[in-house]
């Protein structure tokens, strides 16, 4: 079946330490994108990439980073930068940035501090 | 509606009643709206979307209105399921560029 795979599903950090995010897509999609979900709020849009090679900086990217060495993946690095990383991340793909169609989603990964 | 500080709104109804969710979006030039359903602890999964040039569009047991005179989408939902129990958020894109913007969300919950 295709879809976004991502994980770990529950990811731990402690003071200082860089954590990765994985999302992997078989859908075939171009664009990939990173959102941050914090209870009872919507998505805000950390990263996003276009195509291999290439990416931009969303609304709150500070203390984030990310990669696009292959079309099917798209992590998401935590840094020690980011000061309340506690959240709930999501990935999501679509076929291209500009057309209109829906995004769709992976399960996502909630990151806690230790 | 309209979602205060971290507390969402709320729609309770009966198994077999008709939901509709509401949702006011901020910006005029939106061409394209899309629904989606998140169950607890899971990714926001697609239910329908509708293009501006569009004013209704139906799918199975879910209608979406727009309109953009007043800047307002509603999702209607038949026969409303257990299963349907979930935090519904509508996301708006702009005409010239690529950002869904999100509404909080609410939080739909169906009595048996």
């Amino acid at each position: 079946d295709g879809g976004i795979t991502q994980s770990p599903k529950y990811l731990f950090r402690k003071e200082g330490q860089n954590v990765t995010l994985s999302c992997e897509q078989n859908l075939n999609h171009d664009a990939m994108y990173w959102y941050r979900q914090d209870p009872g709020q919507g998505l805000r849009l950390i990263y996003y990439s276009q195509i291999v090679n290439d990416f931009q900086k969303g609304d709150i990217a500070e203390g984030y980073s990310v990669s696009r060495e292959k079309k099917e993946s798209f992590p998401l690095t935590v840094t020690s930068a980011q000061k309340n990383p506690t959240a709930f991340y999501l990935c999501a793909s679509s076929y291209r940035e500009y057309s209109n169609q829906p995004q769709h989603f992976g399960d996502g990964t909630r990151l806690s501090i230790l | 509606g309209e979602s205060v500080g971290l507390h969402l709104p709320t729609l309770s109804v009966q198994e077999g009643d008709n939901s509709i969710i509401n949702c006011a979006y901020s910006n005029s030039a939106s061409d394209y709206f899309i629904w989606y359903k998140q169950e607890s602890g899971k990714g926001p999964q697609f239910i329908i979307d509708i293009r501006s040039n569009m004013d209704k569009r139906q799918g199975q047991r879910v209608t979406v209105l727009l309109n953009k005179t007043v800047k307002h989408l509603s999702l209607q939902i038949a026969a409303t399921q257990p299963g349907d129990s979930a935090v519904y958020f509508c996301a708006e894109k702009g005409s010239s560029n690529y950002k869904l913007t999100f509404g909080k969300g609410t939080l739909l919950t169906v009595n048996p």
